[in-house]
């Protein structure tokens, strides 16, 4: 067990929607990373924050938006959603805002968009 | 052309055979290059660290770095039943900053099989 916890572990939802995956990080951990995992393009970063802060973007839709809270959970919500939204999405955290190699990994929401 | 190939497989051996898991990059940027291991349903765990060129030795298992030809290994010695999993490789230009982004293979799959 990483210690980040992910829910829900499933959503099925139909087009046109908007739904929120919820993280905890681990105990102590500062940073939460959110990626998404579809079988074509790998694991693909989303977005990072730190302490509150968003500290990086990558590949992540305007139709996506993350935060993160006072105590350090984040969510990340997805609206308009696609079919080709379908994919796993996880959560990892850090302790440090530039610690890449350690990261620890949620064990992911499947999002199913029918 | 993607930043990271990696052969997706799956890739199925005998138990106590010698696995070579390989991703080749092509971004001369990357420093921080790693392995994560993926089994069904759960999420990617790290699995080695490895920072500039040369060999890293963790138990059975040994990560190869050759910058000068853009090439990263795993090799698994005596592989077991339990090492059948996704491994992924991920790789980093930078350490500490705002910009943490890990850049992933798509992962191979591996089956051992008894």
């Amino acid at each position: 067990d990483s210690g980040v916890t992910q829910t829900p572990k499933h959503l099925i939802t139909a087009t046109g929607q908007r739904v929120t995956l919820r993280c905890s990080p681990r105990s102590g951990d500062l940073s939460v990373y959110w990626y998404q995992q579809s079988l074509d393009q790998g694991l693909q970063f989303l977005i990072q924050y730190y302490n509150g802060e968003e500290r990086a973007k990558g590949n992540i839709l305007e139709r996506f938006s993350a935060q993160q809270f006072p105590d350090l959970h984040s969510e990340l919500n997805l609206s308009s959603l696609e079919l080709g939204d379908s994919a796993l999405y996880f959560c990892a955290s850090s302790v440090e805002q530039g610690t890449n190699e350690k990261l620890f990994f949620g064990s992911g929401t499947q999002l199913s968009v029918l | 052309q993607k930043e990271v190939e990696q052969d997706p497989g799956p890739l199925s051996v005998p138990e106590g055979a010698i696995v070579s898991l390989n991703c080749t990059y092509s971004n001369s940027a990357f420093q921080y290059f790693m392995w994560y291991r993926q089994y069904s349903r759960k999420g990617p765990e790290l699995l080695m660290y490895t920072y500039s060129s040369g060999n890293k030795e963790d138990g059975r298992f040994t990560a190869q770095v050759d910058k000068s030809s853009k090439y990263i290994s795993l090799f698994i010695r005596d592989s077991q039943p339990s090492d059948s999993a996704t491994y992924l490789c991920a790789m980093s230009g930078f350490r500490g900053g705002a910009t943490n982004k890990l850049i992933f293979g798509t992962g191979t799959l591996l089956a051992v099989q008894p």
